[in-house]
């Protein structure tokens, strides 16, 4: 069993939607991060977080210790969107990754 | 923007040639990471540097060896390449254990 692991693997959704993405895990960590991988491989860090909730544009980060786990929502989804969403815990000094959703917006 | 640098972003090389791997930062980062990604696979640590003169083996073994001798400089080194190797190989840097910076990724194709 991965330490992270993140529903679903797959999403498509039509523009304009509300979209979830989750991520769970078994480790103590120190901080959990969303990160968004480009098809061209390029990585962006969304959001780091260790409580609590964080907001940027139309990204929102959730975040429930006591119940390790995590959620990424998307409002008013757009094609632009679309990406592989990647959910990874600091446990120790190292990262520690999930296997990432692709999210996939049609217009 | 992230001044995390990666050169080259892609090379396809023979069997058995050696090949180097830059990334660079200007932030003045001392942790430096190297990971590596197959097509459609998570990420995995093969080597991270806590500062200049520091490398440690990550969590997936690598044939692949690395250096720190400048702050800003961590290069990954393969001395004879195989198709084996063929994959993404991403370098990041942090300061202390806060968010890590990713370079664009290196695209290493042996064939």
């Amino acid at each position: 069993k991965n330490e992270v692991e993140q529903s679903p693997q797959n999403l498509t959704a039509q523009e304009g939607e509300f979209i979830t993405i989750n991520c769970s895990y078994s480790v103590g960590i120190s901080a959990l991060h969303w990160l968004q991988q480009h098809p061209g491989g390029g990585i962006v860090s969304l959001f780091m977080l260790s409580s609590g909730k964080k907001k940027h544009g139309r990204l929102i980060a959730t975040i429930n210790i006591q119940e390790k786990h995590s959620s990424l929502h998307i409002t008013a989804s757009h094609p632009r969107d679309s990406a592989v969403y990647i959910c990874a815990v600091t446990s120790g000094s190292r990262l520690t990754f999930g296997e990432g959703t692709q999210l996939t917006v049609n217009p | 923007e992230a001044d995390i640098y990666q050169t080259p972003r892609y090379l396809v090389i023979g069997t058995g040639k050696k090949i180097t791997l830059e990334c660079s930062q200007t932030m003045g980062h001392d942790k430096m990471y190297w990971y590596q990604q197959d097509p459609g696979m998570e990420l995995h640590l093969i080597h991270y540097s806590y500062g200049v003169n520091s490398t440690e083996k990550g969590d997936l073994s690598s044939e692949s060896t690395v250096s720190r001798i400048r702050t800003e400089h961590f290069p990954l080194t393969l001395e004879s390449a195989r198709p084996s190797h063929t994959s993404q190989y991403l370098c990041a840097s942090s300061e202390y254990d806060n968010e890590q910076f990713f370079g664009p990724g290196t695209r290493l194709t042996v064939l």
